[in-house]
């Protein structure tokens, strides 16, 4: 079956350090990948996008690559901040298909 | 910048009952999309939603649940008989293009259903 894993349920850093999360998938082949953010009690919010034909994407602090071998897409945040703790959700979309499927998120703190 | 609107922000409901969730996606998208997640867990997907028909389901997605948008703005999810396991947060979410055309999903923030 179709799988989906964030690897850390949670992942606790200190201030200015790299955070890096990490997204595996098994039996798909994604036309492309999305990382979103979710605060509690709210909505995911699209942070990056990234195609199957793209080794890495950046976008301010932010940075995302893909692996299409591995099957696996790593997150980075480089000189993190209290501000980013939130939990982190990779989604998929398959390429005969519409929908977007999301894995169960990392949860990341950022200590002071 | 222009934001989905979701209401209520919570709607408490006794099984049995129906229940209709309202949303507004952003005024120029043409994709509509109802996800849900129950407390802990993760984002589910229920339903897209094009051009006044049903592009895609899940199997969550059963005869107990209907979608319309019964006008120019507003995307409803109408739930016909509530189960206790219907308690979740629902996101509404839209896109300008078909999620397939790499298309980011923008999202509501949610109403929380407990069902009783």
């Amino acid at each position: 079956s179709q799988k989906i894993e964030q690897n850390s349920e949670a992942l606790n850093i200190q201030e200015g350090k790299t955070a890096t999360l990490t997204c595996n998938y098994t039996n798909y082949s994604p036309a492309y990948l999305q990382w979103y953010r979710q605060d509690p009690g709210r909505g995911p919010v699209f942070l990056l996008l990234i195609r199957e034909n793209e080794k890495e994407k950046r976008k301010e602090r932010l940075k995302v690559t893909f692996d299409t071998t591995l099957k696996q897409s790593l997150f980075h945040i480089t000189a993190s901040q209290p501000a980013d703790s939130a939990t982190y959700l990779c989604a998929l979309r398959r390429s005969s298909a519409s929908k977007i499927i999301f894995g169960s998120g990392t949860r990341l703190s950022i200590r002071p | 910048e222009p934001e989905v609107t979701q209401t209520p922000s919570h709607q408490v409901t006794q099984m049995g009952q129906e229940v209709i969730l309202r949303c507004v996606p952003i005024s120029n998208h043409l994709y509509f999309y109802w996800y849900r997640q129950i407390l802990g867990q993760k984002v589910e997907f229920l339903v897209s939603f094009y051009n006044n028909e049903i592009s895609e389901k899940s199997e969550i997605f059963d005869d107990q649940f209907s979608v319309e948008r019964p006008d120019g703005s507003n995307f409803t999810l109408k739930i016909r008989s509530t189960k206790l396991e219907d308690s979740a947060m629902y996101f509404c979410a839209s896109s300008f293009k078909d999620a397939g055309r790499n298309s980011p999903l923008h999202f509501g923030n949610g109403t929380r259903l407990t069902v009783t």
